[in-house]
């Protein structure tokens, strides 16, 4: 099956700072979301983006299909974006989303 | 809009028993997934409910099941439980496009 490969797996970041998350994945892919789990577990949709790029406030993400990876960009980081960042693709089309091991991250105030 | 909600949020369950965890989705959402996640296998799929039938199911032991009645709210089971079904299990609605997925709060199983 379709293998999901995030990095890095822990990023500690001082606030304001930038970063940028990265999913690699396998094999080609229908759908791909990006979520941020709090560190209450709750798991909030960031994105969903098979291709292309998208922009929401602070959070921007793109994906390059064909070379099978997306890329999560945080801008101007806030001790609210710790918790768990997670990709997850689905390769068939039938919704079996397959999520990637996570970048754990905290930023520092 | 109502988000996603799941009952109960916590349950502790010994070993052999069996249990029902309960999702409602957001109105109008007709798919339902559900997920497992635990420390050493991460977030791992189930199964999703579209229109009361299951599209698709993931590697799971036949003791999960699950359904989805005509409201669109769904519940999955798990019979003769194992301490390894100790999780947080997630369940996520969305319109049944490939569109975002809404998750809910999760349930925290705990199989003593």
């Amino acid at each position: 099956g379709i293998q999901v490969e995030q990095s890095p797996p822990d990023l500690i970041l001082q606030e304001g700072a930038n970063s940028t998350l990265r999913c690699n994945f396998s094999d080609s892919v229908n759908n791909l979301q990006w979520f941020h789990q709090n560190p209450w577990g709750q798991l909030i949709n960031l994105f969903y983006i098979p291709s292309g790029t998208k922009q929401n406030g602070r959070l921007s993400a793109t994906t390059v299909a064909t070379e099978r990876y997306s890329l999560l960009y945080i801008s101007s980081s806030q001790t609210t974006d710790s918790g768990v960042y997670f990709c997850a693709v689905d390769s068939s089309g039938t919704y079996k989303y397959i999520f990637g091991t996570g970048t754990r991250l905290k930023v520092l105030a | 809009k109502a988000g996603v909600t799941q009952t109960p949020r916590y349950l502790i369950k010994t070993r052999g028993q069996q249990v029902t965890l309960s999702c409602s989705p957001i109105s109008g959402h007709r798919s339902v997934s559900w997920y497992q996640q635990t420390p050493g296998q991460g977030l791992q799929f189930l199964f999703e409910y579209f229109s009361e039938t299951q599209r698709n199911k993931g590697n799971f032991p036949g003791r999960f099941s699950g359904r989805q009645f005509s409201n669109s709210r769904s519940e999955m089971n798990v019979s003769t439980l194992e301490l390894g079904d100790s999780a947080l299990y997630l369940c996520a609605s969305s319109l049944g496009l490939p569109d975002t997925q809404y998750f809910g709060p999760g349930t925290r199983l705990t199989v003593l």
